[in-house]
Order: C-alpha cells, then sequence, then structure tokens
C-alpha cells in the first residue's frame, strides 16, 4: 500500500481557516486520495476525496498538488468541533486490491477558542 | 446519508468468555465489510475483511480462530472474540462501502465503534 506522512500535531484557532498537508510521494495512478476524520470515542468520519483535481464539498476542500505527491486538506472556518485526528489515505481501487482502507497515524488537529 | 450502525457500543466481559460483536448497515447493502480494531493514542489498524457469503480475508498476524467473522447477509457482519483475555480490550470499529457504480468512487461510513474490557 502507497504511504502517507502527515504531521503529528497541529493547532488551530476557531474561526480561522486550516491547511492539513499530506505527502504521498509513492502514489500510483490507481491511488485516490481519501481524507477521513475521527472524533474522540467514535468511529472516522468521511470528510472528502479526490483523484487529480481540486475538490470542495460542504466540510472542506481538497487541493492536489499537479504531481500527485502531496495534497492539501483545506478547513475553511475552523470550529471547535472540528478538534478530531485527521487521516490522509491512498486507496487503490484495483479490484484485485481489496478495496481497503488503511490508517496511517494521522494529524491530531486541536482547536483554540 | 448511509450510516452503519455497530452494537454493543460498549461491552465488559469476563476472561475466558466470548464476545459478538454486530455491524449492520442500515439503508445499503455491502457485499464487503471491513473490522478495524483501535488501541488508545493509536491508529486504526485492520483486522479483516468481510465477504457476504464467503470467508473473511484477515491481515497478517491476526487470528482467525480467535477472531471470528461472520456476514452472512447482505447487510449483518459480525466479529466474536473468543477466549478474549485483557489483552484483547480495545476499540473495535467496522466498515462498509456504498455499491460500487461504474465510473465512481465510494467513500466508506464507519460504525460508532465497540469498546470492549476484558476483566
Amino acid at each position: 500500500d502507497a504511504k502517507t506522512t502527515q504531521p503529528n500535531s497541529m493547532e488551530s484557532n476557531e474561526e480561522e481557516p486550516v491547511h492539513l498537508p499530506c505527502n504521498h510521494s509513492t502514489i500510483s495512478g490507481t491511488d485516490y486520495i481519501h481524507w477521513y476524520r475521527q472524533l474522540p470515542s467514535q468511529g472516522p468520519e468521511y470528510v472528502i476525496h479526490g483523484l487529480t483535481s481540486n475538490v470542495n464539498n460542504r466540510m472542506a476542500s481538497l487541493a492536489i498538488a499537479e504531481d500527485r505527491k502531496s495534497s492539501t486538506l483545506i478547513l475553511h472556518r475552523a470550529t471547535l468541533r472540528d478538534a478530531a485526528v485527521y487521516y490522509c489515505i491512498l486507496r487503490d481501487i484495483r479490484p484485485n486490491q481489496g478495496g481497503k482502507l488503511i490508517f496511517g497515524q494521522g494529524t491530531e488537529l486541536s482547536v483554540k477558542p | 446519508g448511509a450510516v452503519v450502525s455497530q452494537h454493543p457500543s460498549r461491552v465488559i466481559c469476563k476472561s475466558g468468555t466470548s464476545v459478538k460483536i454486530e455491524c449492520r448497515s442500515l439503508d445499503f447493502q455491502a457485499t464487503t465489510m471491513f473490522w478495524y480494531r483501535q488501541f488508545p493514542k493509536q491508529s486504526l489498524m485492520l483486522m479483516a475483511t468481510s465477504n457476504e457469503g464467503s470467508k473473511a480475508t484477515y491481515e497478517q498476524g491476526v487470528e482467525k480462530d480467535k477472531f471470528l467473522i461472520n456476514h452472512a447477509s447482505l447487510t449483518l457482519s459480525t466479529l466474536t472474540v473468543t477466549s478474549a483475555h485483557p489483552e484483547d480490550s480495545s476499540f473495535y470499529i467496522c466498515s462498509a462501502r456504498i455499491p460500487y457504480f461504474v465510473g465512481t468512487e465510494r467513500k466508506a461510513f464507519f460504525g460508532q465503534g465497540t469498546r470492549l474490557t476484558v476483566v
């Protein structure tokens, strides 16, 4: 499985934008970039995913580098409820890869009032 | 949106007993579900892939006789921790993905997790 590298932790102030980086230099052409987040004592929650183009949804934006070796999750206005561990995951969509998500260590985001 | 429900959310059992955890996809059929385990302050570790109507596929190092997985229907997968010991105490999480449509990438949905404590 192609690996991702994320900072262990980041801090943000409430109502300010947050940029969470992810490096995936060994990404292959069949890897989608997924982001999930996990609040304390809960299962992970889907945030966003993309392949090559930047993506936006109601939760966040995903900026993907042109060479696809890195990506950035953008929370436009952090709230206290956004404090969580954010996981950047590559998912190989080839049928023989099983469709599983392999979690790395993630980035623990803390949001200060 | 699609929901995955896990039950129970919390269970305490005595050492040597078995515990069953259920994972249900509430509004979609899931031919494949995934089981994870998470220890405190650590990331999720994939244990096995549960396939409806066939045997589960276990990740390396996971004992299939200890962690029995049954996926008897398109909406239910169960994980049974047999002869539980204190070191099996962990947060167990299941996941399912909405059915595949050609040309689309699917997101995964996760259960709320089951906190198992073996005493």
